[in-house]
Formats: structure tokens, sequence, C-alpha cells
């Protein structure tokens, strides 16, 4: 399995262009998570997906933040208007729920730089 | 407001010896716990875990410790070795808080020196 897969690696944009994020999941999985990392929040959970239904999404900091899961292969995370203080590493990890195993499988994440 | 804590933002120590990873949660409805090592340019990948009906799990050089009355949990590496080096997270997730999602702490970055 070729685990969960991000694109693009690397992103850098201008202030208020929109910025779109790509998320394969492992075949077979039914949980999805977008993650972003940053020196200081650390790893904070944005929004996540049961079986492509979007299930909290209180951490999506405001509006700009979208997320969508037009199906079980495939997740969007877009930014629009962009700003700096966006600039962070963004993860995608999925996971199939069974009982109270809550081992995610991340991708390698996606590095943006707003300028 | 951080539901989960790790306090050493860093950590540096000899090779073979033991290296302790601290974490500290407020949350009393966590109530499974896992850690994940990160390297540079790469996700988090999952390391161990252990429910709360446990106080120790084992696994190889690796053993994380659970301390529910002081809603605290370390990770044990020994010995340590210089592959270890990374930056390890410390999860928790608890059945009725919004739907087991993880919550991250804020990691600890380890080197191990040969």
């Amino acid at each position: 399995d070729a685990g969960v897969i991000q694109s693009p690696r690397h992103e850098v944009t201008e202030m208020g262009q929109e910025v779109t994020l790509r998320c394969k999941p492992i075949s077979g999985h039914n949980s999805l998570f977008w993650y972003r990392q940053t020196m200081m929040r650390g790893l904070e959970l944005l929004i996540y997906f049961n079986n492509n239904v979007p299930i909290d999404d209180s951490g999506m900091p405001e509006d700009r933040f979208s997320a969508k899961m037009p199906n079980a292969s495939f997740s969007t995370l877009k930014i629009q208007p962009s700003e700096p203080r966006d600039s962070a590493v963004y993860f995608c990890a999925s996971s199939f729920r069974q009982g109270r195993s809550e081992k995610l499988f991340f991708g390698s994440g996606t590095q943006l730089s707003v300028l | 407001d951080q539901q989960v804590k790790q306090n050493s933002p860093s950590l540096s120590v000899q090779e073979g010896r033991i290296s302790i990873l601290n974490c500290d949660y407020t949350n009393s409805m966590f109530d499974y716990f896992l850690w994940y090592k990160k390297y540079p340019a790469e996700g988090p990948t999952f390391l161990i875990s252990i429910s709360s009906i446990k106080d120790k799990n084992e696994d190889g050089r690796f053993t994380v410790f659970l301390n529910k009355s002081a809603k605290h949990l370390s990770l044990h590496i020994v010995p340590s070795q210089p592959g270890d080096s990374a930056v390890y997270f410390c999860a928790a997730s608890g059945s009725k808080a919004a739907g087991n999602k993880l919550t991250f702490g804020g990691g600890t970055r380890v080197l191990v020196k040969p």
C-alpha cells in the first residue's frame, strides 16, 4: 500500500491567493483527518470525516478554510484567501475505526508558505 | 486551552542511556493514549499506545507508563539509539470527547548522541 498521499509537498503562494491541498487516504480506511503543525501550537486538528461525512470542524480557524471529501479516496483542504499566518505544515491522516484503536496513518505533509 | 502538554520541548541523551519523555493531560475523559514519532519532512508514525485500563505497555525498547490519578504518562526508550533522534508527540482520545478524535501535545525533540 502506498500510504496516505498528499499533494503538493511544497506550496509557495502570495497573500490573497487560493490554496488547495489534496489528500488520498489509504484504501479501506473510513476516517480522514486534517492536521496543521506550527511551532506555536504543535499538531492541531482542523477537521475530520467519518465515511466521507464531516464530523467535527471545530478546529477550522475561520471561514477562509474549507474541506471536502467527495468520495472515500479523496479529500481537499482549501484556504481562500490565504494569509501569511496560514504558513505551516498541513498533514492528512487516515484510519480504520475499529473499536477504540485510534492509530492514524499520516501523509508526508504539505509545507505551505504564504508570502 | 492545551488539553495535552509536553513541557519539555527538547531532550538530549547519550547513546545507550535511557530517554524519558513526559506528557500531561487535563481532560479526564481521555482514556486512550498514543505516542507518535516524527522525522523531518515526514508525517508522524505510530509508536506505541496504552489504554486507561492499564498502567504499563511495553514493546521492545519502548515502554509507556500511565498514571491516571496524576493525569500523566511517560515514554521510556531503553537503550536509546541514534536512529531514535526525532520529534515525539503524545496524543490522547476519549470515547465521550468529541468522537474519538486525537488531541496531540506540542512534541519533544529527542537527540541521541553517539
